[in-house]
């Protein structure tokens, strides 16, 4: 047992880029999470998938946001045309399935300038 | 609007004495409650969780209380070490749909020798 893993750990890109995090949850955890936390805040839930399938997306998820999960491991949160607004601690979880505990990776800190 | 509060930004305890770090909610439909540690650079450790049909939950030196009717809850660190100095998020789930957190804001507990 690895825990969960994300990639890169800090980003910083200027304003109107793309860009893109990885997240590799621990191994036979069908369900994977995506949070934001800023600055002074707890982590908010952006979204869940079940193996591949994306079960919910909070409409903090802009059209701006999407997240895949293609073959049910590894999962990707892209950005595109970033704003400043967008700078925030991306946290990724994963769980062996329904009512169990959420395994948090490291986080990945993105910064637009 | 933040559905899960936790009012006190920080928290000073000297080793040996009990911490005690509070949140409260205001969703009546929450009926499972979690307590996360942070430390810096790393990703929410999980620490202790209850049920709604239980007011007290135990492991070790962190005692987690429910108030329902207050719509309050409590974790106990007793005794206080000095590696309990971290953030300590509570987290919420509504029945039915254990795949969303809310979180709170943190306290940041520090645990002087």
């Amino acid at each position: 047992d690895t825990g969960v893993s994300q990639n890169p750990r800090h980003k910083i890109t200027k304003r109107g880029q793309n860009v893109t995090f990885r997240c590799d949850p621990i191994s036979e955890h069908n369900r994977l999470y995506w949070y934001r936390q800023t600055l002074g805040q707890g982590p908010e839930f952006l979204t869940y998938f079940q193996n591949e399938a994306q079960l919910e997306k909070s409409r903090l998820l802009s059209d701006r946001f999407s997240a895949e999960r293609p073959k049910g491991s590894f999962s990707t949160l892209e950005i595109q045309r970033t704003e400043q607004g967008d700078s925030a601690m991306y946290l990724c979880a994963s769980s062996r399935g329904l009512q169990e505990t959420q395994y948090f990776g490291p986080g990945t800190r993105l910064l637009v300038l | 609007d933040q559905q899960v509060k936790q009012n006190s930004p920080s928290l000073s305890v000297q080793e040996g004495r009990i911490s005690i770090l509070n949140c409260d909610y205001t969703n009546s439909m929450f009926d499972y409650f979690l307590w996360y540690k942070k430390y810096p650079a790393e990703g929410p450790t999980f620490l202790i969780s209850i049920s709604s049909i239980k007011d007290k939950n135990e492991d070790g030196r962190f005692t987690v209380f429910l108030n329902k009717s207050a719509k309050h809850l409590s974790l106990h660190i007793v005794p206080s070490q000095p590696g309990d100095s971290a953030v300590y998020f509570c987290a919420a789930s509504e029945k039915g749909n254990f795949n969303k957190f809310y979180f709170g804001s943190g306290t940041k507990l520090n645990v002087k020798p």
